[in-house]
């Protein structure tokens, strides 16, 4: 059972416009959502996290909002680069457990 | 600058034939993670360690044991390879649990031929 779904295995967004990538999840218990960037050949970088006290957290291009009646959190990239194409996964945690509950990531592709 | 760093970054083994991954940090986290990622899904936890309390994930194979020696340090050795245990390995790091983002090395990507 899928605790976290990205449900986009892909989004073609034009450079220069908003890239914006969901994830759902299912157990209400989750208190901290992270997003990470994966390159092809190297490990996940991460980008930005938000807790589940707040609805909106911001970190330059990116920003990260969350609306937990609907179980939802997406990430919005303005502008888009050609350097962010990348795959992209959705992570949550609960309380003060080690594992990161992982989506299956979306693979952002930037046109020029 | 502080880093997690990985070797070798890419491992050929026989089938059967023990091998050895490295990770060490520069962080002085002290949580270290061991993650196995197959093509483009999620990475897939297999152990961490608190310090040097070793916490085993329950479908992580017997095949797949770990050391940490020091805070520094820590190894993943898979005892008999065999073809399905061909992927990426991730070695992360985190202050704590919880709220603590995880920093990844570059993964060593292993073949069993």
């Amino acid at each position: 059972d899928q605790q976290v779904k990205q449900n986009s295995p892909s989004l073609s967004v034009q450079e220069g416009r908003i890239s914006i990538l969901n994830c759902d999840y299912t157990n209400s218990m989750f208190d901290y959502f992270l997003w990470y960037k994966k390159y092809p050949a190297e490990g996940p970088t991460f980008l930005i996290s938000i807790s589940s006290i707040k609805d909106k957290n911001e970190d330059g291009r990116f920003t990260v909002f969350l609306n937990k009646s609907a179980k939802h959190l997406s990430l919005h990239i303005v502008p888009s680069q050609p350097g962010d194409s990348a795959v992209y996964f959705c992570a949550a945690s609960e309380g003060s457990n080690y594992q990161l509950i992982w989506g299956a990531g979306t693979k952002l592709i930037i046109k020029p | 600058d502080a880093m997690v760093i990985q070797n070798p970054r890419y491992q050929v083994t026989q089938f059967g034939k023990p091998v050895t991954l490295s990770c060490s940090q520069t962080l002085n986290h002290n949580v270290m993670y061991w993650y196995q990622q197959k093509s483009s899904q999620a990475p897939k936890l297999l152990f961490h360690y608190y310090d040097k309390d070793f916490n085993n994930e329950a479908d992580t194979p017997d095949n797949f044991q770990s050391r940490r020696p020091n805070t520094s340090f820590c190894f993943l050795d898979i005892r008999s390879p065999g073809l399905g245990d061909a992927a990426m390995y991730l070695c992360a790091t985190s202050r704590g649990g919880g709220t603590y983002e995880q920093y990844f090395g570059p993964g060593t990507r292993l073949t069993v031929t």
